[in-house]
């Protein structure tokens, strides 16, 4: 079975203070990694995806890395309009699976 | 690119009430949409994928015969509550993903907030 593990489950910034965020996970046969956020009331908006090892995506103050076993969501100098869930998930061939996500809150 | 649209944002009705959430891929084409739902701080949890021209696809303890999908067209499908009750409560959203191969993300509407009263 896949399993997604995200940590934090919550992490509080100070504005541009940077940090990252984890994700571990069992997949049989990875085909896909996927980075979305989630704002409060709203559904998941895509941000990344990792196909393999080593693979890095960057979008402005965030940028993804990927291992064999997890991936990190690097944010740079965050500001307060970063702040917001933020969901990995992993497709295997038959299923996506998400994480819990790590609630990301950044203080002026 | 790739919007997926879901309509109603929010649904509040009483107890027995059937519901319906449209969910439509606005600027592409989609053979395969999924329904999720989610708790309060809890990740999102299929419930069903939606083939279009064909029978949806349950996961494991989702009633088919309470939540009906029909998937009529490449760019639209449908969720239905039928005679919904306060458990059904939740947070629905659906998603798309473009004609392709699977290891395609997914795009997501802004869901459907549901509470029967």
């Amino acid at each position: 079975e896949d399993q997604v593990t995200q940590s934090p489950e919550a992490l509080r910034l100070q504005e541009g203070e940077s940090s990252s965020l984890n994700c571990s996970y069992t997949v049989s046969g990875l085909r896909g990694l996927f980075w979305y956020r989630q704002d409060p009331g709203k559904g998941p908006e895509f941000l990344f995806t990792l196909y393999s090892a080593g693979e890095e995506k960057e979008k402005e103050r965030l940028k993804a890395t990927l291992t064999k076993k997890e991936s990190f969501l690097h944010i740079t100098a965050p500001k307060p309009e970063d702040s917001a869930t933020y969901l990995c998930a992993v497709q295997s061939s038959s299923t996506l699976t998400f994480g819990k996500g790590t609630m990301l809150l950044v203080s002026p | 690119g790739a919007v997926v649209s879901q309509h109603p944002s929010r649904v509040i009705c009483k107890s027995g009430t059937s519901v319906k959430i449209e969910c439509r891929s606005l600027d592409f084409q989609a053979t395969t949409m999924f329904w999720y739902r989610q708790f309060p701080k809890q990740s999102l949890m299929l419930m069903a994928t939606s083939n279009e021209g064909s029978k949806a696809t349950y996961e494991q303890g989702v009633e088919k015969d309470k939540f009906l999908i029909n998937h009529a067209s490449l760019t639209l499908s449908t969720l239905t509550v039928t005679s919904a009750h306060p458990e059904d409560s939740s947070f629905y959203i659906c998603s798309a993903r473009v004609l392709g191969s699977s290891n395609q993300p997914q795009h997501f509407g802004d869901g459907t907030r549901l509470s029967i009263l």
